[in-house]
């Protein structure tokens, strides 16, 4: 089966632009989640869909984060607009069971903003 | 104080080398525990998990819970250069995971 596949896989953007991530889970996957890890610190957790519905999204940062998974398939993550601490690798990972264990996680974007 | 603290090392060892990477936790709601491993530029990729305290084991990787104490362990067997990677804590209550720094684990032949 393919894995969890992201893209871009790198993005350079300036302070002030908009970026959009995108993630496709493994079909079937109701659990889809966001995770970013930022410069020297850990891999944080950010929102966890069920299908299209927002299940937990009490580790998005602020309100220029938008995620979305319209028709609960794949989704994206938007960052309008986007600030210099921003920068790191984020992660989608998907799960047929909802629970916390057998995640799938993708490679990652990374995300430079200058 | 964090949730979880991991050593972020590095750690470097001979090939065929016995590894000890461990964590130790602060919130005592967590039920279930994870090693993830991490090669560069992929994501985590999940080793091994347990539930409560106990030991796993899966062929040269063996997983320690000790609640009581608030710690986990990986022990890696007879280690091997590809093992060489960042090694990932990772706990959980429900529905999100709260991961450990990693440590980044270097098997030299």
């Amino acid at each position: 089966e393919a894995g969890v596949t992201q893209f871009p896989s790198h993005s350079v953007i300036e302070k002030g632009q908009t970026v959009t991530l995108r993630c496709d889970p493994i079909s079937g996957h109701d659990n889809l989640y966001w995770y970013r890890r930022v410069m020297g610190k850990e891999i944080k957790f950010l929102l966890h869909f069920v299908k299209e519905s927002k299940q937990d999204e009490s580790g998005m940062p602020n309100n220029r984060f938008l995620a979305e998974r319209t028709g609960g398939t794949y989704s994206t993550l938007k960052v309008q607009p986007a600030e210099l601490e921003d920068s790191g690798v984020y992660f989608c990972a998907s799960s047929q069971v909802t629970g916390s264990y057998g995640y799938t996680f993708g490679s990652g974007t990374r995300l430079t903003v200058v | 104080q964090k949730e979880v603290e991991q050593d972020p090392g590095p750690l470097s060892v001979p090939e065929g080398a016995i590894v000890s990477l461990n964590c130790t936790y602060s919130n005592s709601a967590f039920q279930y525990f994870m090693w993830y491993r991490q090669y560069s530029r992929k994501g985590p990729e999940l080793l091994m998990y347990t539930y409560s305290s106990g030991n796993k084991e899966d062929g040269r990787f063996t997983a320690q819970v000790d609640k009581s104490s608030k710690y986990i362990s990986l022990f890696i067997r007879d280690s091997q250069p590809s093992d060489s990677a960042t090694y990932l804590c990772a706990m959980s209550s429900y529905n999100k995971l709260i991961f450990g720094a990693g440590t980044r684990l270097a098997v030299h032949p």
